[in-house]
């Protein structure tokens, strides 16, 4: 069972605004990630972080920015949303010293309108 | 360039009968191979996954066969229930500190038929 946690599930927004996508894990997980789904399409990588203060960029360029100051939490910022952000937002971390599962949230639905 | 690819978009099985998804990748730097099993409102629940150096892993109903040579995978699900029904991601990492960085196939819709 993992223990990842994503909020808000869903979100409707105006172009312009400022959102934070929160995410927090309670494994104990160094490394988290941010994927992001549109629908019907794979999913991308677009920041992974490999321990506290550390941030990269992945492999889907994103206008989004992330944080790592605790080993729990990761949130993920747009600073001025637009409507091609919307989007599937997904929060996932893994422990290879705890096995080699991947662990995924339930998802951010975000739309800007 | 697609690292991962599933080919089939969709699968029809009646309940009871085998499926088997098939995922092809490129990348010879992969280490690991995971399915992932998805609705479309939430997130990506793991369901098994093998190492580069092995060729099969099983884990109850869900067995996962690597081909490393043809760099080709398949997951066998037997026998296939209603409650199956959903997509099915494959999806490769490299190994090392690079673990845990995803590449992902398309996807694949099981209908598994009462």
């Amino acid at each position: 069972e993992a223990d990842i946690y994503q909020t808000p599930r869903y979100l409707v927004i105006g172009t312009g605004k400022k959102i934070t996508l929160e995410c927090s894990q309670t494994m104990g997980h160094d490394k988290m990630y941010w994927y992001q789904q549109d629908p019907g399409m794979e999913l991308h990588l677009i920041h992974y972080s490999y321990g506290v203060n550390s941030t990269e960029k992945g492999d889907l360029s994103s206008e989004s920015t992330v944080s790592r100051i605790r080993t729990e939490h990761f949130p993920l910022t747009l600073e001025s949303a637009r409507p091609s952000h919307t989007s599937q937002y997904l929060c996932a971390s893994s422990d290879p010293g705890q096995g080699h599962t991947i662990y995924f949230g339930e998802g951010s639905w975000l739309t800007v309108v | 360039d697609q690292q991962v690819k599933q080919n089939s978009p969709s699968l029809s099985v009646q309940e009871g009968r085998i499926s088997i998804l098939n995922c092809d990748y490129t990348n010879s730097m992969f280490d690991y191979f995971l399915w992932y099993k998805k609705y479309p409102a939430e997130g990506p629940t793991f369901l098994i996954s093998i190492s580069s150096i092995k060729d099969k892993n099983e884990d109850g109903r869900f067995t996962v066969f690597l081909n490393k040579s043809a760099k080709h995978l398949s997951l066998h699900i037997v026998p296939s229930q209603p409650g199956d029904s959903a997509v099915y991601f494959c999806a490769a990492t490299p190994g090392g500190t690079s673990y845990g960085k995803l590449t992902f196939g398309q996807g694949t819709i099981l209908t598994v038929h009462p």
